[in-house]
């Protein structure tokens, strides 16, 4: 079992529609990161946080230490949100490595 | 603008045949990282860096080498004693000298085996 799973892996929705994406993580960490992968390939990160909740425009990242359980949201999603969403958590121990969710590729249909 | 910059986009590889991937950094960044990914999998780490001339082994670093002779660069070298090179690889960066940290992409490298 991977130290970070991501869930749904695949998600597709109508413009407009709020989604959600889940990150579950089995151990202790120090952060949490959330990165959005562009269909080209390339990596932006997106939020890093270890408590709470931020938000960036149409983006809201939320974690929950206790139940070490993060999600990204996006409300009135639009086309252009369609990408890959990777969270990545940075453990406690050792090096503080960062391990990384397989991915949700999410599709907007306009 | 800084950021990062991966070369080539695609590269092509015969067996057998060692390949050199570019990585350079405009961000005055200490510390990089190569990752690699795989369909339907999480990146993985295969080297990284805190400091010039200095250079540590990530998860999967069997197969790669690196080098580390000025700041702003890190290639990776994909070596024949790889076996199973087909992937996308992606370089890292970040500001802070500890590790595992990535804060900033490169917008990655697909290498394919002819």
């Amino acid at each position: 079992k991977n130290e970070v799973e991501q869930s749904p892996q695949n998600l597709t929705a109508q413009e407009g529609e709020f989604i959600t994406i889940n990150c579950s993580y089995s151990v202790g960490i120090s952060a949490l990161h959330w990165l959005q992968q562009h269909p080209g390939g390339g990596i932006v990160s997106l939020f890093m946080l270890s408590s709470g909740k931020k938000k960036h425009g149409r983006l809201i990242a939320t974690i929950n230490i206790q139940e070490k359980h993060s999600s990204l949201h996006i409300t009135a999603s639009h086309p252009r949100d369609s990408a890959v969403y990777i969270c990545a958590a940075r453990l406690l121990q050792g090096a503080q490595k960062l391990v990384f969710g397989q991915g949700t590729r999410l599709t907007i249909n306009p | 603008d800084g950021g990062i910059t991966q070369s080539p986009k695609y590269l092509f590889r015969k067996e057998g045949q060692n390949v050199t991937l570019s990585c350079e950094q405009n961000l005055n960044h200490d510390a990089m990282y190569w990752y690699r990914q795989d369909p339907g999998q999480g990146l993985r780490l295969i080297y990284y860096s805190q400091i010039v001339n200095d250079f540590q082994k990530g998860d999967i670093a069997e197969g790669y080498s690196v080098s580390r002779e000025k700041k702003e660069s890190f290639p990776l070298t994909v070596t024949s004693a790889q076996k199973n090179p087909t992937a996308f690889y992606l370089c890292a960066s970040s500001s802070d000298r500890g590790p595992w940290r990535p804060q900033h992409f490169g917008d990655g490298t697909r290498l394919s085996i002819l």
